[in-house]
């Protein structure tokens, strides 16, 4: 039983690069959820997924953000012209939406974004 | 508006002594589900429980018991007889009915237990 898997663990990147980052979940799981975490903060809800259809995104999320989820399976989020501010860890969770209730997210380990 | 508050930001206890972590949330919807995740040292998050708003009995699961009072809109969390495992930091998360918000999670500050030996 695998968990949900991310990729890569570590990121660092000079300001002004564009990063992407790869999400799978756990496979039977048709929702898909990117949070975000700085130090010291719980996560913070940036998007999330139903099968491949991108259903809500916070106002965290900017335009220099994107993430896709083609096919329903993998996800990735691309962060365009980073910036100081997006140093962070970026958490993926994944869930099966059975219409009967919120269920558990689980958890990726994350990628931690860092900019030089 | 939903939030949820940890208040206690960092607790010390000695290994062996019960713990009790504190959650308060605010919704305007009456059907909602509440959350605990467990995050160690190495970062992921690790589900331990989800309560809905309708399912008031408290819950025990070996050393870990969850006390959910919504005349007081609180879902604590104690840990009996605490050992160093169980150094880590707790989230207490919120979300809403599932005919809205897609099932996000509203989190709390989190509280960063350290045990002792």
């Amino acid at each position: 039983d695998t968990g949900v898997s991310q990729n890569p663990r570590h990121k660092i990147t000079k300001r002004g690069q564009n990063v992407t980052f790869r999400c799978d979940p756990i496979s039977e799981h048709n929702r898909l959820y990117w949070y975000r975490q700085t130090l010291g903060q719980g996560p913070e809800f940036l998007t999330y997924f139903q099968n491949e259809a991108q259903l809500e995104k916070s106002r965290l999320l900017s335009d220099r953000f994107s993430a896709e989820r083609p096919k329903g399976s993998f996800s990735t989020l691309e962060i365009q012209r980073t910036e100081q501010g997006d140093s962070a860890m970026y958490l993926c969770a994944s869930s099966l939406d059975l219409g009967s209730g919120n269920q558990p997210q689980h958890f990726g380990d994350g990628t931690r974004l860092s900019i030089l | 508006a939903q939030k949820v508050t940890q208040a206690q930001t960092e607790i010390s206890v000695v290994e062996k002594e019960d713990v009790t972590l504190d959650c308060v949330y605010e919704t305007r919807d009456t059907t909602y589900y509440l959350f605990w995740y467990k995050q160690p040292p190495s970062g992921e998050l690790v589900f331990l429980i989800r309560r809905n708003s309708f399912d008031e009995q408290n819950e025990i699961s070996g050393r870990y018991s969850w006390n959910f009072q919504k005349s007081t809109s609180s879902f604590n969390f104690t840990i009996t007889a605490s050992q160093v495992v169980d150094s880590a930091v707790y989230f207490c998360a919120l979300s809403d009915s599932v005919y809205n918000q897609g099932g996000k999670l509203i989190f709390g500050q989190g509280t960063e237990l350290s045990v002792k030996p």
